[in-house]
């Protein structure tokens, strides 16, 4: 079964610091890739998603993620966090194939905590 | 367009009992998927369903069990409740089934088993 690792629980980062927050697949074949954010008090989100070509995905609110497909990576980076960026961030991947085709696996998320 | 919609938000039930979870999906959306999510695990995927036909299913005992009505609504049954499936049981919507899909999530119901 494929597996998703977020390899940061808690990282907590002063306003205008970059952030990478890292993500590693299990799956060997082809995969679709997102990153989806939960806000204090409100429902999971799409920030961005990765099916195929430019492995550099632009998603909102100036967030970007670089597909590396010999690393298995999906890390998700901003080049300046802000205050509202405290939220937790959860990776997931949806294979294309394997005993886990179709099924949505998210990693086990990771805390933003950032301070003004 | 109105987001997903879970009921009931909060819920208290005891051990043995069974309960059922409600999910709305946006309007139009015909797949709906469940989620749980826990402290220790994480988020879990318990089964997609689309057209009334489950087309995938997680790791979770038969006690757990989900159905779609006609209208794309669906709901969620868990039998003989254990402590341990005391979680925050997510649904998500999307226009279809394909894999690239971006699902949209609802609030939640969660579930407090005593």
């Amino acid at each position: 079964a494929q597996s998703v690792s977020q390899h940061n629980h808690h990282v907590i980062l002063s306003e205008a610091a970059s952030l990478e927050l890292g993500c590693n697949y299990s799956y060997g074949g082809t995969v679709n890739l997102f990153w989806y954010v939960q806000y204090p008090g409100q429902h999971l989100q799409l920030l961005l998603k990765y099916f195929s070509g430019d492995p550099l995905v632009k998603g909102i609110k100036g967030f970007e993620a670089e597909f590396i497909k010999s690393k298995f990576s999906f890390n998700l980076r901003k080049p300046s966090v802000q205050w509202s960026d405290t939220a937790e961030y959860f990776c997931a991947v949806r294979s294309q194939g394997g005993t886990s085709y179709g099924k949505l696996t998210f990693g086990q998320g990771t805390i933003l905590t950032v301070h003004p | 367009k109105a987001g997903v919609t879970q009921t009931p938000r909060y819920l208290i039930k005891t051990r043995g009992q069974q309960v059922t979870l409600s999910c709305s999906p946006i309007s139009g959306h015909r797949s709906v998927s469940w989620y749980q999510q826990t402290p220790g695990q994480g988020l879990q995927f318990l089964f997609e369903y689309f057209s009334e036909t489950q087309r995938n299913k997680g790791n979770f005992p038969g006690r757990f069990s989900g159905r779609q009505f006609s209208n794309s609504r669906s709901e969620m049954n868990v039998s003989t409740l254990e402590l341990g499936d005391s979680a925050l049981y997510l649904c998500a919507s999307s226009p279809w089934t394909s894999l690239q899909e971006t699902q949209y999530f609802g609030p939640g119901t969660r579930l407090l088993v005593l």
